[in-house]
């Protein structure tokens, strides 16, 4: 079945540093990618998405690729903040086929960890 | 402001006494579903509705019901708690099942 692999935390930078957090995914079919992130004590809010291969979604400094060649969509940041401390999940909705459900199929989280 | 609201935030109940949480949201959406989150085990899809009186399983119905009388409403409905029911639970709700969804802010369900 569909699947997503992050890599796993905590992940822990210092103050204006670089993050990659590494995501690859399974899929039958046309998969929508996107990142979630989770506050403490929050729901899950969207960061970003990308629905078709070579896209790229972007928002508040992170962005992250759509690459069907290497089935992956590492989110990166250039300089992170303190704030950004928070549990990022990468997910897929797979169009088409039999899974054709609108299901969200999350990764395992990865905590992120940013100190001053 | 956009949104999807759910209630109770936090409940503590004990087994066997039937519960509710309420799911609404005032985007006109027409997806809406509901996930589990346990740690280890992450997030699951417990139901999820298409359109008004369209609804079918997720991963993990048993335990559950859920009803679609309405577009912005989606109550989970649990007749029966049990202590494995608890757990962090999320409504959802996008355009359709193939754009991105929003989720509520969560509810945190502990059944003793």
């Amino acid at each position: 079945g569909d699947s997503v692999t992050q890599m796993e935390g905590p992940v822990t930078l210092s103050e204006e540093a670089f993050l990659t957090i590494n995501c690859t995914y399974t899929a039958t079919g046309y998969p929508s990618l996107f990142w979630y992130v989770q506050y403490p004590g929050e729901g899950l809010q969207l960061l970003l998405k990308a629905t078709k291969a070579d896209d790229k979604g972007s928002n508040k400094g992170f962005e992250a690729t759509y690459r069907k060649e290497t089935t992956s969509f590492h989110l990166e940041k250039g300089s992170v903040q303190v704030s950004d401390s928070a549990v990022y999940f990468c997910a897929l909705i797979t169009l088409g086929g039999s899974s054709n459900t609108g299901k969200l199929i999350f990764g395992q989280g990865t905590t992120l960890q940013v100190k001053p | 402001e956009a949104q999807v609201t759910q209630n109770p935030r936090y409940l503590i109940t004990v087994t066997g006494k039937k519960l509710t949480v309420t799911c609404s949201q005032n985007m006109n959406h027409e997806y809406m579903s509901w996930y589990r989150q346990d740690p280890g085990l992450g997030l699951r899809q417990i139901y999820y509705s298409m359109n008004v009186e369209v609804t079918d399983k997720g991963d993990v119905p048993e335990g559950y019901k859920v009803s679609r009388k309405e577009k912005r409403n989606f109550p989970l409905i649990l007749e029966s708690p049990s202590p494995n029911q608890t757990s962090l639970y999320f409504c959802a709700s996008s355009l359709s099942h193939r754009n991105e969804q929003f989720f509520g802010p969560g509810t945190r369900l502990t059944v003793l």
